[in-house]
């Protein structure tokens, strides 16, 4: 069962417009939760993350909303950019579980249109 | 700063073919992971070092499946007799700290596994 779900495969945005890429998790130990952003044949990079005694983090353009009761996040880039262009993901980690794992999600393949 | 790096980046093998692939992280971080990323998906956890030591290991698909970590930097991800269902993305990722620490996962560009 796929304990992070991102139900929108692909988003396109027009340059400037405000991007919002959504995720759901069932798994209530999770408490930590991180956006990662991928290029084609590179890696996923770290973007930003949100603990679960916050409900928001800021971190220049891009926003993360946690919302506990609901189990669903969403990550907020405005304005958005070309560059911006890329897959992204949405991870959760049970800190209390042993280890570090990350849980990802799908991905949301997002297009900004200049 | 180097990041983590993987080798080889591509590799093709015949079924039935034993595969290594390298892994070396950020030096000096204690935590290592390997994921399988298959095609349109996200990636999906294998197992986590913290320094030589395996810790978990719950996400290896099957017994054909070993890694080591055995001086605590570098790693190797071994697939043994491969399948047609190995091909996939594997990823490497290293983070500074150890089990129940936060910070985030650093990603290698990984090695893209083809099995025919």
């Amino acid at each position: 069962d796929q304990q992070v779900k991102q139900n929108s495969p692909s988003l396109s945005v027009q340059e400037g417009r405000i991007s919002i890429l959504n995720c759901d998790y069932t798994n209530s130990m999770f408490d930590y939760f991180l956006w990662y952003k991928k290029y084609p044949a590179e890696g996923p990079t770290f973007l930003i993350s949100i603990s679960s005694i916050k409900d928001k983090n800021e971190d220049g353009r891009f926003t993360v909303f946690l919302n506990k009761s609901a189990k669903h996040l969403s990550l907020h880039i405005v304005p958005s950019q070309p560059g911006d262009s890329a897959v992204y993901f949405c991870a959760a980690r049970g800190v209390k579980a042993a280890g570090n794992k990350l849980t990802f999600g799908g991905g949301t393949r997002v297009l900004v249109k200049p | 700063g180097a990041g983590v790096s993987q080798s080889p980046r591509y590799k093709v093998a015949k079924r039935g073919q034993d595969v290594a692939l390298r892994c070396d992280p950020i030096s000096g971080h204690v935590s290592l992971f390997w994921y399988q990323q298959a095609l349109g998906q996200g990636p999906e956890f294998l197992t986590y070092f913290q320094n030589e030591a395996q810790l978990d290991k719950s996400g290896l698909p099957s017994d054909r499946f070993f890694a080591e970590r055995p001086e605590g930097s570098v790693s190797t991800l071994k697939i043994q007799r491969t399948q047609q269902e190995d091909s996939a993305v594997y990823l490497c990722a290293s983070s500074l700290v150890g089990s129940g620490g936060l910070d985030e996962q650093y990603f290698g560009p990984g090695t893209r596994l083809t099995v025919t």
